[in-house]
């Protein structure tokens, strides 16, 4: 069945630091791929997607390219801030589906 | 702004007490789900409605159900929470129709059981 593989935290990080999240996926169609972004407390939020392959998705100085032939979809951000101290979760979702699978998350603490 | 709600943000129950959660949405989706996160893991869906279609999942206690009396809300019964039902409860909408399914979640409810 479809699956999400993401690496194991926490990532800890000095603030403007180089950020990258590693994110695999098994998928026998042609998936949709998204992050999700979880602060302490909170529910999730989404905070970037990609429809087909080499989409690049972003937002907030958060990216992720869909690559098919490697079946990924990184997460990197240039300059890490305090504030983007979280649980990041990668997910898939198959065309027409109802259903999101979740990798594990993965916690990245940022430290001044 | 178009959002899903859901009251109350803390929830606090006695061992064997029923319990109802509450979701709302102002998205007029036609999918809401129920999601059951413990300990920063990754949410676990238990069931979801599409439209009055009620699909749970296989591995779902009895002891969760839920109803949908209208399209902006959706409810969660636990009849008889236990200690292990303790955990964050996640309501999410989504919308078909655009190929993929971007789910929009609530703030969530955190449950604890006496």
């Amino acid at each position: 069945g479809d699956s999400v593989t993401q690496m194991e935290g926490p990532v800890t990080l000095s603030e403007e630091a180089f950020l990258t999240i590693n994110c695999t996926y098994t998928a026998t169609g042609y998936p949709s791929l998204f992050w999700y972004v979880q602060y302490p407390g909170e529910g999730l939020q989404l905070l970037l997607k990609a429809t087909k392959a080499d989409d690049k998705g972003s937002n907030k100085g958060f990216e992720a390219t869909y690559r098919k032939e490697t079946t990924s979809f990184h997460l990197e951000k240039g300059s890490v801030q305090v504030s983007d101290s979280a649980v990041y979760f990668c997910a898939l979702s198959e065309k027409n589906t109802d259903k999101l699978i979740f990798g594990t998350g993965t916690r990245l603490q940022v430290f001044p | 702004d178009a959002m899903v709600i859901q009251n109350p943000r803390y929830q606090v129950t006695q061992f064997g007490k029923p319990v109802t959660l509450s979701c709302s949405q102002t998205l007029n989706h036609n999918v809401m789900y129920w999601y059951q996160q413990k300990s920063s893991q990754a949410p676990k869906l238990l069931f979801h409605y599409y439209d009055k279609d009620f699909n749970n999942e296989a591995d779902t206690p009895d002891n969760f159900q839920s109803r949908r009396p209208n399209t902006s809300f959706c409810f969660l019964d636990i009849r008889s929470p236990g200690l292990g039902d303790a955990a964050m409860y996640l309501c999410a909408t989504s919308t078909p129709g655009q190929g993929y399914n971007e789910q929009f979640f609530g703030p969530g409810t955190r449950l604890t059981v006496l």
